[in-house]
């Protein structure tokens, strides 16, 4: 059972609509990540936090904006999206962002721009 | 950009039998993991493997990585119905900055 905790499961929003996705983890991991995946494709990076600093940016669009408000939490507020960013948007964390460390997902929240 | 390919891009089999995906990828890396995904849901860690690793066990699964072809097996014994699902491998690219690249996947179908 995963411990990276997504809410909402789904959400349909207008492209005017200003909306955020949500995620927790209580495994006291330091670097949570933000993913985008369409449908049968392998998941992209979006973001990285390390130690609740953003530490990658995949050249994602700015109506993309993460925020780390602390180390368990990890929001993804979206503003302005177009169709084409519907996807399966998938949170995860490890205990640092060293690589040798096993990262873990959550569920994943199912994003559909109307 | 994606690293890594996977073979096949889908297989199906009997529960059962056994069932094998391969996995290759273009950099050096420190290390290699596989991941299981249920249609419409999350990703499910299965196995890390480090890149001074040649083997690896867990349960029904076994992993192999051959560095200097740079490429890993993931291997299911005794499949059952429940196995049915996409497997991607992703790797580090040995940069070591928390960038995790995924292969295109291995979707198994196991037939009960």
């Amino acid at each position: 059972d995963t411990e990276v905790t997504q809410t909402p499961k789904h959400l349909v929003m207008g492209m005017t609509n200003k909306k955020s996705l949500k995620c927790e983890q209580h495994m006291g991991h330091r670097a949570m990540y933000w993913y985008k995946q369409k449908a049968k494709k392998p998941p992209e990076l979006m973001f990285v936090y390390s130690y609740e600093k953003l530490s990658i940016n995949e050249s994602v669009p700015s109506r993309f904006s993460p925020e780390c408000p602390n180390s368990s939490l990890l929001n993804l507020h979206l503003h302005a999206l177009q169709p084409e960013d519907s996807a399966l948007y998938l949170c995860a964390s490890s205990r640092t962002d060293r690589l040798r460390n096993t990262i873990y997902f959550g569920e994943g929240s199912w994003l559909t721009v109307v | 950009s994606q690293q890594g390919e996977e073979d096949p891009q889908a297989l199906s089999i009997q529960e059962g039998e056994n069932a094998t995906m391969n996995c290759s990828y273009k950099t050096s890396i420190n290390n290699l993991q596989w991941y299981r995904q249920n249609s419409g849901r999350g990703l499910v860690h299965l196995i890390l493997i480090r890149s001074n690793e040649r083997e690896k066990h867990s349960g029904r699964l076994r992993v192999t990585l051959d560095t200097s072809k740079k490429s890993s097996s993931l291997l299911i014994t005794a499949s059952r119905a429940a196995d049915t699902a996409s497997y991607f491998c992703a790797t580090d690219g040995a940069g070591n900055t928390g960038k995790l690249i995924f292969g295109q996947g291995t979707t198994l179908q196991v037939k009960p």
